[in-house]
């Protein structure tokens, strides 16, 4: 069955320091790829996605990921933190085909230190 | 362009009851998915409606059912409601042929 693992629950980071979140999915081809942001009390906004192609995607408000076949993961990166990027993350997949069905990693909660 | 628009954004019932929420698409957007998301389950698929059809369905009871009308507007029903259906309903919607989805702000449904 397909899963996404995010193993990190919760992280804290210092303002202007940079942030890796990881995501490792298990998924007999290559599925499509997200990563959400959910401030709280409101829904989900799409960072990035990877469909095919360049496995290096950039997102908005500056974020990147990094797409790894041979470790079946999906890295959300940003080079300096804001403390508006205090968020939870929640990294998805999709399969292919005429399905919109995403599974969810369970999150990683970010917290910003000033 | 107007994004995904959900009502109401807050509902309390009791158990036993049953509620209808309702989705507003993006225009031209046809695909519509409901998501449940819980602080223990996390985010989970509840269904997909396409052109007024389900094209998919999660795991789910049949209490929690949907449809979709001509316009793409979608609503989702869950009838006996119970403690455990306590949660946030997300819906999304996404052009055909496209996974990106576009997620409206959510149905926070507290059954007490």
């Amino acid at each position: 069955a397909q899963s996404v693992t995010q193993p990190d629950i919760h992280i804290t980071v210092s303002e202007g320091a940079s942030l890796e979140l990881r995501c490792n999915y298990s998924y007999g081809a290559t599925p499509y790829l997200f990563w959400y942001v959910q401030s709280p009390g409101q829904g989900l906004q799409l960072l990035l996605k990877y469909f095919s192609g360049d496995t290096l995607v950039q997102g908005i408000k500056g974020f990147e990921a990094e797409f790894k076949r041979s470790q079946s993961s999906f890295n959300l990166r940003k080079p300096s933190v804001h403390w508006s990027d205090a968020a939870e993350y929640f990294c998805a997949v999709g399969l292919r085909g005429n399905n919109r069905k995403l599974i969810w990693g369970l999150g990683t909660s970010l917290a910003v230190n000033p | 362009k107007a994004g995904v628009t959900q009502t109401p954004r807050y509902l309390i019932k009791t158990r036993g009851q049953q509620v209808t929420l309702s989705c507003s698409p993006i225009s031209g957007h046809r695909s519509v998915s409901w998501y449940q998301q819980t602080p223990g389950q996390g985010l989970q698929f509840l269904f997909e409606y396409f052109s007024e059809t389900q094209r998919n369905k999660g795991n789910f009871p049949g209490r929690f059912s949907g449809r979709q009308f001509s316009n793409s507007r979608s609503e989702m029903n869950v009838s006996t409601l119970e403690l455990g259906d306590s949660a946030l309903y997300l819906c999304a919607s996404s052009l055909d042929r496209e996974p990106e989805q576009f997620f409206g702000p959510g149905t926070r449904l507290t059954v007490l």
